[in-house]
């Protein structure tokens, strides 16, 4: 139980162009997801706090116009990074809670942007 | 400010035992969690704390003591699929069960 699946696994853009991920919870429905970025050997960041059918709660000094956040239903949340530039590259990671205090996180999601 | 501190790098030598420190000042305490991360990948759960005392799942154990803001993760009988980072992260009084977690500790384990 409790699988987070994100879609999709990596992409490749270009500057400029804007790109989606999608994050589900398979098996439970998620009050609250979450996501994170994370630079190589480094930890997690988070970067937004998202409940369903509200808007998302971004933490200091993420952008709430460029990481577009819209969480339509219990098991989906989809991040858009908008205008992605090349600084925007990094894995990107969401993680889901039915409330209970543990997260489960997705496997990620590799962005390059060229 | 928050505060989640762990060494940056520890190795091991398969078969032995291995205790990764976690300390904590934060604004609130509702749990600490251990995750483990290998390179690439998405951190999966190991334990979860929130009481003092040691919880033993298998070959790994975490401990906590609140009063010390002070958590280890101990590893016994080290396989070299071990090899990973340790995130240790706590639920602070953020609200919607927020995890800080710390820079993680990369574990090399050799044979």
């Amino acid at each position: 139980g409790a699988v987070v699946s994100q879609h999709p696994s990596r992409v490749i853009c270009k500057s400029g162009t804007s790109v989606k991920i999608e994050c589900r919870s398979l098996d439970f429905q998620a009050t609250t997801m979450f996501w994170y970025r994370q630079f190589p050997k480094k930890s997690l960041m988070l970067m937004a706090t998202s409940n369903e059918g509200s808007k998302a709660t971004y933490e200091q000094g993420v952008e709430k116009d460029k990481f577009l956040i819209n969480h339509a239903s219990l098991t989906l949340s989809t991040l858009t990074v908008t205008s992605a530039h090349p600084e925007d590259s990094s894995f990107y990671i969401c993680s889901a809670t039915t409330g209970i205090e543990t997260q489960y996180f997705g496997p990620g999601t590799r962005l390059l942007v060229l | 400010g928050q505060n989640i501190d762990q060494p940056t790098e520890m190795t091991a030598t398969e078969g032995a035992i291995v205790q990764i420190n976690c300390t904590y000042q934060t604004s609130g305490f509702n749990g600490l969690f251990w995750y483990q991360q290998h390179a690439g990948e998405a951190p999966t759960f190991l334990s979860y704390n929130v009481l003092d005392g040691l919880e033993e799942k298998g070959r790994f154990s975490s401990f906590l003591s609140r009063s010390k803001g002070y958590s280890y993760l101990l590893l016994k009988e080290l396989q070299m699929k071990d090899s990973a980072s340790y995130l240790c992260a706590v639920i602070g009084s953020g609200g919607y069960n927020k995890l800080i977690f710390g820079a993680g500790t990369r574990l090399a384990v050799h044979p």
